[in-house]
């Protein structure tokens, strides 16, 4: 089983819509990502975790909320999808020692019509 | 203009090359480099780690960092087809940090 699952792996849906993209880890890592991957721009980090009772905006946050349910899952909402934010999402984990992302999912393909 | 530059390629190359994957970045705070490989359809995973400048080698592959010309290589030696992936650089000033990502380098490896 992969360390890192996100679900769905793909999603179509249309404007307006609210989508939430899970993440769940058996890494055991108390520190969890989500970034966003657009061609030609690289990763994008939109919130993050260092714990359960710890969220953190990253660089793009509008649009986004996130939820930290326990150590393992870490879920991204999209509450009024829009079509700009179709694009690839990733979660990812790292352990206490490292604060860069080290473990990803394979990603959710997001497609907003 | 992007903080991390990487040129897209595609790069392809024959079996057995010596390969070299470059960034150029614009920020001279940065210190903390890494390279991550992506496989078609999976999630980036982490390569190589370096802090500052000087060189890291890890069986193929060897991270360069030199930060008086802001530019980070990373070499692949005898490079194979499972090689081929998408090379991600990515940079911080300080540990902990947010990194920024450059938007990643195609290699193809022709057997």
């Amino acid at each position: 089983d992969a360390d890192v699952t996100q679900t769905p792996r793909n999603r179509i849906t249309k404007t307006g819509k609210r989508i939430m993209l899970e993440c769940s880890q058996t890494k055991g890592h108390d520190r969890m990502y989500w970034y966003r991957q657009d061609p030609g721009l690289g990763l994008q980090l939109i919130y993050y975790s260092f714990d359960v009772k710890d969220i953190n905006k990253g660089e793009i946050s509008d649009g986004y909320s996130v939820s930290r349910q326990a150590q393992a899952k870490f879920s991204l909402s999209l509450e009024s999808a829009i079509p700009n934010q179709t694009a690839l999402y990733f979660c990812a984990t790292s352990d206490l020692f490292s604060n860069q992302p080290q473990h990803f999912g394979d990603g959710t393909r997001l497609s907003i019509l | 203009q992007k903080e991390v530059e990487q040129d897209p390629g595609p790069l392809s190359v024959p079996e057995g090359a010596i390969v070299s994957l470059n960034c150029t970045y614009s920020n001279s705070a940065f210190q903390y480099f890494m390279w991550y490989r992506q496989y078609s359809r999976k999630g980036p995973e982490l390569l190589m780690y370096t802090y500052s400048s000087g060189n890291k080698e890890d069986g193929r592959f060897t991270a360069q960092v030199d930060k008086s010309s802001k530019y980070i290589s990373l070499f692949i030696r005898d490079s194979q087809p499972s090689d081929s992936a998408t090379y991600l650089c990515a940079m911080s000033a300080v540990y902990g940090n947010k990194l920024v990502f450059g938007a990643g380098t195609i290699l193809r490896v022709k057997s």
